[in-house]
């Protein structure tokens, strides 16, 4: 079946360092990726989204590029901030299907 | 706040005791989903409603487990005689659906109930 696997955490950065969260999936088809992240006491929130192969997600800063070659999805920013700080998740959506296919999570620390 | 709301927050019970939870989607949102999120992992897929009609459960969802959306708007997911198990957050989700042609798939999470089955 489909999967998602994320790098391991948890992740601590000094404020302004450059920042990858890697996510590599299994598909059957051709999938929609997605980062969705969860700040400390709320809900997950979408962060960006991919919905075909080259295709550039990007939102706060954040980026990620959908690489059909290397069935990846890695999440990057360059100059990561404390309010940064929260749980990051790779997840995947086949096309046709509804259900998100979420990767374990990579909990993100900045310090100041 | 139009967002996706999930009542209650928290919920502790004593094993073998029945629970409900309720969703309310966003205003006009067709579609509904429920997952479940233990300690340290990714939410998991449980089941989807378009509408008032169940489309998918996953294996996940045992015969203790029942969801309904009686009228296309909230929810609601009962489960019977718990087990120690099933503490867990339980995420709600909505998404527009399909409109004009387009299939709007980017859901909306709630804040989750918090499950402790003692």
């Amino acid at each position: 079946g489909d999967s998602v696997t994320q790098m391991e955490g948890p992740v601590t950065l000094s404020e302004e360092a450059f920042l990858t969260i890697n996510c590599t999936y299994t598909a059957t088809g051709y999938p929609s990726l997605f980062w969705y992240v969860q700040y400390p006491g709320e809900g997950l929130q979408l962060l960006l989204k991919a919905t075909k192969a080259d295709d550039k997600g990007s939102n706060k800063g954040f980026e990620a590029t959908y690489r059909k070659e290397t069935t990846s999805f890695h999440l990057e920013k360059g100059s990561v901030q404390v309010s940064d700080s929260a749980v990051y998740f790779c997840a995947l959506s086949e096309q046709g299907a509804q259900k998100l296919v979420f990767g374990q999570g990579t909990r993100l620390t900045i310090n100041p | 706040d139009t967002g996706v709301s999930q009542n209650p927050r928290h919920k502790i019970t004593k094993r073998g005791q029945n629970v409900t939870f309720r969703c309310d989607p966003i205003s006009e949102h067709n579609r509904l989903y429920w997952y479940r999120q233990t300690l340290g992992q990714g939410p998991e897929f449980l089941t989807y409603f378009q509408n008032e009609a169940q489309l998918e459960k996953s294996r996940l969802l045992s015969d203790r487990f029942s969801a309904e959306r009686p009228k296309g708007s909230f929810s609601t997911l009962e489960i019977q005689r718990t087990e120690q198990g099933d503490s867990a957050m339980y995420l709600c989700a909505s998404s527009p659906g399909t409109s004009g042609g387009t299939d709007y798939y980017e859901q909306y999470f709630g804040p989750g109930t918090r499950l402790t089955v003692t």
